[in-house]
């Protein structure tokens, strides 16, 4: 079974606090990739990653940072918490580009990771 | 527009019925398309993708995609309760990433 293991459920924050979410995947894929996820807006991308120490921004960077130190291993890092962050975090990785015609889009999510930032 | 628009429902259906649901997408997506479904508290799972006009079947499932209209749509046969959940319409947005839309809830009913 693909596993995707996202490092916390549930976090509660303070703002201004740094935070750290952690993804590990065992599946070899290259490809990995932050989201949120809030009502009436569905999922947004934060970053991406293609490779070991590759980063790309996504659709809402900012506010966010990433690493990935290791292939199986992608953290968002959150500099200083804001209370419009609080959101439901997911993580996701593939072993295909998602941009050809051929390719199946299938990401495989972890559980996710909901913060609050009070 | 947003470039992925679905209607976030909630679509009731009765239980054995055939469960439509609908989405379109701008110019700003490309040509490949993907239903996930999410249940309640659960994340995203691949129900099917489709990137050619027409339709695609798979078991109960079939996609639809018209790219004239610029509209996908996902019919489910036989709706069973088990189906209760929110289906996510996604396209791909550019190298290496997918844009969701925020999906339509979906309630099957005894």
């Amino acid at each position: 079974d693909v596993k995707v293991t996202q490092s916390s459920r549930y976090l509660v924050k303070r703002t201004g606090e740094k935070v750290f979410l952690e993804c590990v995947q065992d599946m070899d894929h290259e490809n990995m990739f932050w989201y949120r996820q809030d009502p009436g807006l569905g999922l947004r991308l934060i970053y991406f990653s293609y490779d070991v120490k590759m980063k790309e921004k996504g659709d809402i960077p900012e506010g966010y940072s990433v690493s990935r130190e290791k292939k199986e291993r992608f953290s968002l890092i959150l500099e200083s918490a804001s209370t419009n962050q609080t959101s439901m975090y997911l993580c996701a990785h593939t072993d295909v580009i998602l941009a050809g015609d051929r390719d199946t889009g299938e990401l495989f999510f972890g559980e996710g990771s909901r913060l609050t930032v009070l | 527009q947003k470039e992925v628009e679905q209607n976030s429902g909630p679509l009731s259906v009765p239980e054995g019925a055939i469960a439509s649901l609908n989405c379109t997408y701008s110019d700003r997506v490309s040509q490949s398309f993907f239903w996930y479904r999410q249940y309640s508290g659960k994340s995203p799972e691949l129900i099917m993708s489709i990137y050619s006009n027409g339709d695609k079947e798979d078991g109960r499932f079939t996609a639809q995609l018209n790219k004239a209209s610029q509209y996908v749509s996902l019919l489910i046969r036989d709706s069973q309760p088990s189906d209760s959940a929110t289906d996510l319409c996604a396209a791909s947005g550019g190298y290496n990433k997918l844009i969701f839309g925020a999906g339509t809830r979906l309630a099957v009913h005894p």
